[in-house]
């Protein structure tokens, strides 16, 4: 099984400032890695598929990185609305997600 | 509009049964795998179970292989989950999601809001 750890647990940042979320993998893969934006009592929503590929209607200061182990989500400056929980999820062997990291208001 | 609704949660006791439902709207059912992935109280994304879209493929979660059962009714546009042999453990929120291809393996392009499990005596 393919474990993704994500880090930090907890991001504090202001609004307007850029947040940058870090996903690792076990094991090495190119690029089957999705991310999700979920708030509290609502359902996950994809925002990245393909480790980069932007869903359509996600607004642009969202981006993702990454292949191998490493993967990147970056919100380039943060709105309101973006505060809520993010998740990686590697879809390459199996499905397994991240812990997730939360992301506050500072 | 795609819309995926949850159903048949609710209290049981260990070693109890349900089933869930998730009906299905806005999109060509057949044509899509479904997934059930769950979420403990104040816990991350677990993902429990998947099927591709004709139903001739399932798979499972090491923790609830042998105790659960996905399918899938085309012609009714919707999925389930049989829960059997229900712990504590499986006390979550369980939500349905749609992959956007037939076959299982790829990631979830829209979700449910979920349906609450709870098991305790």
């Amino acid at each position: 099984e393919i474990v993704m750890t994500q880090s930090p647990a907890t991001l504090s940042v202001s609004p307007g400032e850029r947040a940058t979320l870090s996903c690792r993998a076990s094991q090495s893969f190119s690029s089957n890695l999705a991310w999700y934006q979920q708030k509290p009592g609502q359902a996950p929503r994809l925002l990245i598929y393909g480790a980069s590929t932007r869903v359509t209607g996600v607004p642009a200061r969202f981006s993702g990185s990454g292949s191998g182990t490493e993967f990147t989500l970056t919100i380039s400056s943060l709105q309101s609305e973006d505060f809520a929980v993010y998740y990686c999820q590697q879809y390459n062997n199996g499905w397994t997600f991240g812990q997730g990291t939360k992301v506050e208001i500072k | 509009e795609v819309q995926l609704l949850e159903s048949g949660g609710g209290l049981v006791q260990p070693g109890g049964s349900l089933r869930l439902s998730c009906t299905a709207s806005g999109f060509t059912f057949s044509n899509f795998a479904m997934n059930w992935v769950r979420q403990a109280p104040g816990k991350g994304l677990e993902w429990v179970s998947g099927i591709s879209g004709r139903g001739d493929d399932t798979y499972y979660a090491d923790s609830v292989k042998g105790r659960f059962t996905i399918s899938r009714d085309n012609s009714k546009n919707t999925l389930y989950l049989q829960m059997n042999s229900l712990r504590a453990g499986d006390t979550a929120v369980y939500h349905c999601a749609k992959n956007p291809v037939s076959w299982s393996g790829y990631y979830s392009d829209y979700w449910g809001q979920g349906t609450r499990v709870t098991v305790s005596s």
